[in-house]
């Protein structure tokens, strides 16, 4: 158990809509990363958050958008949903920025977009 | 710009045998590397880090060197059990963005009893 909790664990919609996936990070880290796994693409960063502000953005759509609160817990938004959005999405989390820092995965939640 | 590249999976082996999984990177700078594993169904959990060329990592029987003038990372086991069939990631952290990390595509290892 890496200490990163990801909610839901499984979540399936439909095109066009729209979903939030959550994730807290373990105690006493500040920073959340997120990921999007997919069987074509890899595993691909999205985005990251250092105790509340965005430090670092990769291949992030623009109908993602995230967020990390006060108390630490992120949240990723997607909407306007496509079937290619279908994937497994991780957040990680570490205790700052630094290149040497680990970063310690969530399950993931995988989305199933129909 | 950052790269990882691993070898191509699927890779099949028996019981003890000797595992080698190709690792090599592209980078401005001087990136950390690391290597995770994933089993089924669950996260990705750190393997094993090195920091600084010439630096070796090691957990639970595997190794990895990092080795700058041939920019590669290769992971090693002297001999593999059933329970290390998992998929495994090479990646780099890249400091000038945020500790982003490049993970390679991923190496699927099936140990046969």
């Amino acid at each position: 158990d890496s200490g990163v909790t990801q909610t839901p664990k499984h979540l399936i919609t439909a095109t066009g809509q729209r979903v939030t996936l959550r994730c807290s990070p373990r105690s006493g880290d500040l920073s959340v990363y997120w990921y999007q796994q997919s069987l074509d693409q890899g595993l691909q960063f999205l985005i990251q958050y250092y105790n509340g502000e965005e430090r670092a953005k990769g291949n992030i759509l623009e109908r993602f958008s995230a967020q990390q609160f006060p108390d630490l817990h992120s949240e990723l938004n997607l909407s306007s949903l496509e079937l290619g959005d279908s994937a497994l999405y991780f957040c990680a989390s570490s205790t700052g920025t630094s290149g040497t820092d680990t970063q310690y995965f969530g399950p993931g939640t995988r989305l199933t977009v129909l | 710009g950052n790269s990882v590249t691993q070898m191509e999976g699927p890779v099949t082996l028996s019981e003890e045998a000797f595992l080698t999984i190709n690792c090599t990177y592209t980078a401005t700078g001087y990136p950390s590397l690391f290597w995770y594993v994933q089993y089924p169904g669950e996260g990705l959990q750190l393997l094993l880090k090195a920091t600084k060329a010439d630096d070796k990592g090691s957990n639970k029987g595997f190794e990895a060197t990092y080795r700058k003038e041939t920019t590669s990372f290769h992971l090693e086991k002297g001999s593999v059990q059933v329970s290390d069939s998992a998929v495994y990631f090479c990646a780099l952290s890249d400091l000038r963005n945020g500790n982003q990390f490049y993970f390679g595509t991923g190496t699927s290892l099936t140990v046969i009893p």
